[in-house]
């Protein structure tokens, strides 16, 4: 079956530090990659995405993730984070054959202290 | 003001009823969604549709119903059936059919039952 794997649930950092969040899933076919964010008491919305091209691409906010084919991977970075950055983080793959029906991996919680 | 409005904000459920949540675009979305989050498990799909008068179930449709009879409107109903109900429901949009766009998220509503 069609999954995607976070592998940290939860991530506590201090201002200034860098961030990688791991994101896998588990189809070897042509994929969509998203990330979205939640910020506390805000809706969902799209950090980035990757559709083709360029396998490392930038999104706001600083945030940048490299697709990695081979390895199923597509991990989500930010050289230096700021308290600003405290939110949850979920990973969203689309496969082919089912380019509209998103799957979403279960989250990481980032918290962020000054 | 665009965008996805989904009502109530909280609801809840007596034991054997099925209850309704609203969720209305005006962003001439022809793709909508229903989400489902719980704690540690990210969002799982229940329903999508990318066009009016037509549905396919998620990963997680039984216990509920979708109809889609205006482009605007996507009412998922929580039947009797699903065992557990107590969740945040998310409603999303997108402007693509074909999943190579971003969502459009609501504010949720959560389900409780009493």
């Amino acid at each position: 079956a069609q999954s995607v794997s976070q592998h940290n649930h939860h991530v506590i950092l201090s201002e200034a530090a860098s961030l990688e969040l791991g994101c896998n899933y588990s189809y070897g076919g042509t994929v969509n990659l998203f990330w979205y964010v939640q910020y506390p008491g805000q809706h969902l919305q799209l950090l980035l995405k990757y559709f083709s091209g360029d396998p490392l691409v930038k999104g706001i906010k600083g945030f940048e993730a490299e697709f990695i084919k081979s390895k199923f991977s597509f991990n989500l970075r930010k050289p230096s984070v700021q308290w600003s950055d405290t939110a949850e983080y979920f990973c969203a793959v689309a496969f082919s054959g089912g380019y509209n029906k998103l799957i979403f991996g279960a989250g990481t919680r980032l918290a962020v202290h000054p | 003001d665009g965008g996805i409005t989904q009502s109530p904000k909280y609801l809840f459920r007596k034991e054997g009823q099925n209850v309704t949540l609203s969720c209305e675009q005006n962003l001439n979305h022809d793709a909508m969604y229903w989400y489902r989050q719980d704690p540690g498990q990210g969002l799982r799909l229940i329903y999508y549709s990318q066009i009016v008068n037509d549905f396919q179930k998620g990963d997680i449709a039984e216990g509920y119903s979708v109809s889609r009879e205006k482009k605007e409107s996507f009412p998922l109903t929580v039947t009797s059936a699903q065992k557990n109900p107590t969740a945040f429901y998310l409603c999303a949009s997108s402007p693509s059919r074909t999943g190579d766009e971003k969502l459009f998220f609501g504010s949720g509503t959560q389900l409780s039952v009493l």
